[in-house]
């Protein structure tokens, strides 16, 4: 699993609050993912990083920031959390070596997930 | 619209038959192809990775294959066994450096022994 821990494991919180997520790696991988997983949606990329300060947005980036201040931390923050945003959160990571011809093909390691239920 | 399309419904298997998954694409060019497992309440974890100059990969009893004509890869367990019960995703990447990836729904396959 490279290392990736989550926290919190679970939360539930009320629309309208704000909420952060957090993400920890022991590797010091350079890429590193936030996703959220729904029913009939699967995975999304919600944001992701190439480096420290370094951030893009993903395909489902609206109502979600980020930030990566150190190599192993990368925080997703919730400004004020609506009920569409219940979901499960996974944060992955990737090395960054395995660059080719084909582009980065990294394998991307995934953490133990996040349930938020935001009512 | 660009789409990534793996079968919704569960696939149910007898053990120690071929398990075949199916993931479609359309209006993508993948460099490269990824397949994951999931288990229930745990996070993805990889199994292969095919190139789109590459016709098939194996590892032990999986076979991955990936035909750019036809925009799919195929998906095989031989041999199956109740352990490999779970849901399995691809995901294509394309020629960046990001290493993004866009998954496909998941395909959840039951082994019965």
């Amino acid at each position: 699993d490279a290392g990736i821990t989550q926290s919190p494991r679970h939360k539930v919180t009320e629309t309208g609050t704000p909420v952060t997520l957090r993400c920890h790696q022991t590797e010091n991988h350079r890429y590193m993912y936030w996703y959220r997983q729904d029913p009939g949606h699967g995975l999304r990329l919600i944001h992701y990083s190439y480096g420290v300060k370094d951030t893009d947005k993903g395909e489902v980036s609206d109502g979600y920031s980020v930030s990566r201040s150190k190599t192993e931390d990368f925080l997703l923050t919730l400004e004020s959390a609506t009920s569409s945003q219940t979901s499960v959160y996974f944060c992955a990571n990737a090395p960054g070596t395995g660059a080719s011809l084909a582009g980065n093909t990294d394998t991307q390691y995934f953490g133990p997930g996040t349930r938020l239920t935001v009512l | 619209s660009q789409k990534i399309e793996q079968n919704s419904e569960a696939l149910n298997i007898q053990e120690g038959k071929t398990a075949t998954l199916t993931c479609n694409y359309t209006n993508y060019s993948p460099a490269y192809l990824q397949w994951y497992r999931q288990d229930p309440g745990r996070g993805p974890v990889f199994l292969l990775l095919i190139r789109e100059n590459e016709k098939e990969k194996r590892k032990e009893r999986l076979k991955v294959t990936f035909d750019t004509t036809l925009k799919q890869s195929l998906f095989h367990i031989t041999a199956s066994q109740p352990a490999d019960s779970a849901t399995y995703l691809c995901a294509l990447g394309t020629s960046s450096n990001t290493g993004k990836l866009i998954f496909g729904q998941g395909t959840t396959l039951q082994v019965k022994p």
